[in-house]
């Protein structure tokens, strides 16, 4: 089945860490998302890709970095010069006029 | 820009009784209007969407969503709820060309009760 798929589902940070989290779709969609959630806040848009090989950020991307080397794959880093990063993060696809989500990574502080 | 506006963060509801949860919407452009669900530590399901066509759009669990685009809405209905629709719903806008990425409201909990 095509789907979209994020992990780990759960996710530590120490201090001054970088991590990455995975997202990967096999929908052979063109444009993936990140998108962070936090409660009350709704989700916000963090970096998108329309195309292999090219990114924009979106509405909170300062702290955070990704990279689209294949179709297939969006990773998002954390690094360190994100200061809150506990949150909920939900990884989207679109194409053919649908949109999928994955079932979100929840990061949390050590 | 296009922005979304959930003014109703938690709405209680009793089973079997009617809810309304409401969205507006601001946009210099046409927009697609979308309503998705939210189970506890799950991602969002596509619920109800509005493309083109008739402005009231149904999904197949009995929620109904009507575009007003005079008053830049798209409210959510039911008629009865049921225990298992306790939720967190997200209203979202989509330019119709150009970017297609989502703008999202605050979302609204609903908690329906016994």
């Amino acid at each position: 089945d095509g789907g979209i798929t994020q992990s780990p589902k759960y996710l530590f940070r120490k201090e001054g860490q970088n991590v990455t989290l995975s997202c990967e779709q096999n929908l052979n969609h063109d444009a993936m998302y990140w998108y962070r959630q936090d409660p009350g806040q709704g989700l916000r848009l963090i970096y998108y890709s329309q195309i292999v090989n090219d990114f924009q950020k979106g509405d909170i991307a300062e702290g955070y970095s990704v990279s689209r080397e294949k179709k297939e794959s969006f990773p998002l880093t954390v690094t360190s010069a994100q200061k809150n990063p506990t949150a909920f993060y939900l990884c989207a696809s679109s194409g053919f006029g649908d949109w999928h989500f994955g079932d979100g990574t929840r990061l949390s502080i050590l | 820009a296009q922005s979304v506006t959930q003014l109703d963060s938690q709405v209680p509801v009793f089973e079997e009784a009617p809810v309304e949860l409401r969205c507006n919407y601001s946009s210099s452009v046409s927009v697609y209007l979308f309503w998705y669900v939210q189970y506890p530590n799950q991602g969002l399901q596509l619920l109800l969407k509005y493309l083109s066509g008739s402005t009231l759009v149904e999904s197949i669990n009995g929620f109904e969503a009507e575009f007003n685009k005079s008053q830049t809405s798209f409210h959510l209905r039911k008629p009865s709820v049921h225990i298992s629709d306790t939720a967190e719903y997200f209203c979202a806008v989509s330019r119709t060309s150009g970017t297609y990425k989502y703008i999202f409201g605050t979302g609204t909990r609903l908690k329906v009760l016994a």
